[in-house]
């Protein structure tokens, strides 16, 4: 598996301001994903951010709201931009290790936009 | 659309029972499949994968394969309060970067 970790694991916001939230993972990973889950509800896939690569965005959700950085194959960023309570919720980080085939999941950043 | 399907519950079970968990797809080259459980407030824990049709058991808890049927269950034996949570079930599908999450099904088990 993967340990991954989180900055800030929570959070509350003013109206139209940004937060840049990190993930950071102890080992080199090609596939990191970002999630969106309110609450009581499933997992919801923001973006798939590769090194080297622009992000690729899901539908529903645009670079200008959520720009997302991956400079290195252990570290990405996602900044949820100009908040509105609608973004009210626990924003995950996950990786994908090589030869698993499946996602790992961070501890989360519990998000309130007030 | 490659879907995965679940019971979004809740599932009550006693102490003590076994509690089922069902999932369906339906990308029918899936190759491999994972169970996810969600305490509330905490992120998704991997506790079970299967990639061959039968069971695979680890402890008190049994994945079930069928591919025909395009079905997989997790079943978890001795239920324990402790057992309580949503459990997410995932699929990777053929030819695609990304497991697809189903939208999970809360059990609940009762002392």
């Amino acid at each position: 598996s993967a340990v991954i970790s989180q900055k800030p694991s929570r959070d509350i916001c003013q109206r139209g301001t940004s937060l840049t939230i990190q993930c950071q993972v102890d080992s080199q990973v090609t596939m990191m994903f970002w999630y969106r889950q309110q609450p009581g509800q499933s997992l919801t896939l923001i973006a798939t951010a590769n090194q080297g690569s622009e992000a690729t965005y899901e539908s529903g959700f645009v670079i200008d709201k959520f720009p997302i950085s991956r400079p290195n194959l252990t570290f990405s960023t996602l900044t949820v931009s100009n908040m509105s309570p609608e973004d009210s919720s626990i924003y995950l980080c996950s990786v994908e290790v090589p030869g698993r085939e499946t996602q790992y999941f961070g501890p989360g950043t519990r998000l309130l936009v007030l | 659309q490659k879907e995965v399907e679940q019971n979004s519950g809740p599932l009550s079970v006693p102490e003590g029972a076994i509690a089922s968990l069902n999932c369906t797809y339906s990308d029918r080259g899936s190759q491999s499949f994972f169970w996810y459980r969600q305490y509330s407030g905490k992120s998704p824990e991997l506790i079970m994968f299967i990639y061959s049709n039968g069971d695979k058991e680890d402890g008190r808890f049994t994945a079930q394969l069928n591919k025909a049927s395009q079905y997989v269950s997790l079943l978890i034996r001795d239920s324990q309060p402790s057992d309580s949570a949503t459990y997410l079930c995932a699929v990777n599908p053929t030819s695609y970067d990304k497991v697809i999450f189903g939208p999970g099904t809360s059990l609940s088990v009762i002392p």
